[in-house]
């Protein structure tokens, strides 16, 4: 396994335009978060999927963003309609929740994250 | 609500200086998990220590070393005999035991570099 892989790496658009990312977790890791990264500043979260459930969205999440996992394996973070204000990183994760009795206790395998650039 | 702060944006040092990194952090909860990431210039965050906070046990990993204090609510990070290659952003983090979707708070993150 080669980790979490997240495609493009890079992406520079227009203002207004649509973007779409894609996250490939651990392959037997059962949970999925994207968070969102700027410059100087720690990752915040956006959301998570348990399989193909999205159970939870941040406020940070506009109606211009809309992430899926149909199948519970890959993960897609659409963006619409673009603004300068979007330019980030999008970090997506994976982890198990397999034995666990707290999910507090959950540790996050990150990718290396999609960098976005609105013009 | 949740917050962690990291009050030293950037830190420099000499390679074989030891550094520690600060962090405080707030929450409600008496359950809760501390972890402290390291984000290397590839960008990838890596996961180095998770603590609960009923262990307040000091923990050294090689190097590396951690000071869980609840007293003063701060989870601080050191690095004995630094190197080059630990030049990276270093991220504390909070999760909550109640939290369901088990949602990270990051501090601001410090920048340490480390100068041959």
């Amino acid at each position: 396994d080669t980790g979490v892989s997240q495609d493009p790496r890079h992406k520079i658009t227009k203002r207004g335009q649509n973007v779409t990312f894609r996250c490939d977790p651990i392959s037997e890791h059962n949970r999925l978060y994207w968070y969102r990264q700027t410059l100087g500043q720690g990752p915040e979260f956006l959301t998570y999927f348990q399989n193909e459930a999205q159970l939870e969205k941040s406020r940070l999440l506009s109606d211009r963003f809309s992430a899926e996992r149909p199948k519970g394996s890959f993960s897609t973070l659409e963006i619409q309609r673009t603004e300068q204000g979007d330019s980030a990183m999008y970090l997506c994760a994976s982890s198990s929740t397999d034995g666990l009795q707290d999910s507090g206790a959950n540790v996050l395998t990150f990718g290396a994250g999609s960098r976005l650039t609105v013009l | 609500a949740q917050k962690v702060t990291q009050a030293q944006t950037e830190i420099s040092v000499v390679e074989k200086e030891d550094v520690t990194l600060d962090c405080v952090y707030e929450t409600r909860d008496t359950t809760y998990y501390l972890f402290w990431y390291k984000q290397p210039p590839s960008g990838e965050l890596v996961f180095l220590i998770r603590r609960n906070s009923f262990d307040e046990q000091n923990e050294i990993s090689g190097r590396y070393s951690w000071n869980f204090q609840k007293s003063t609510s701060s989870f601080n990070f050191t690095i004995t005999a630094s190197q080059v290659v630990d030049s990276a952003v270093y991220f504390c983090a909070l999760s909550e035991a109640n939290n369901a979707g088990n949602m990270l708070t990051f501090g601001g993150g410090t920048r340490l570099m480390v100068k041959p």
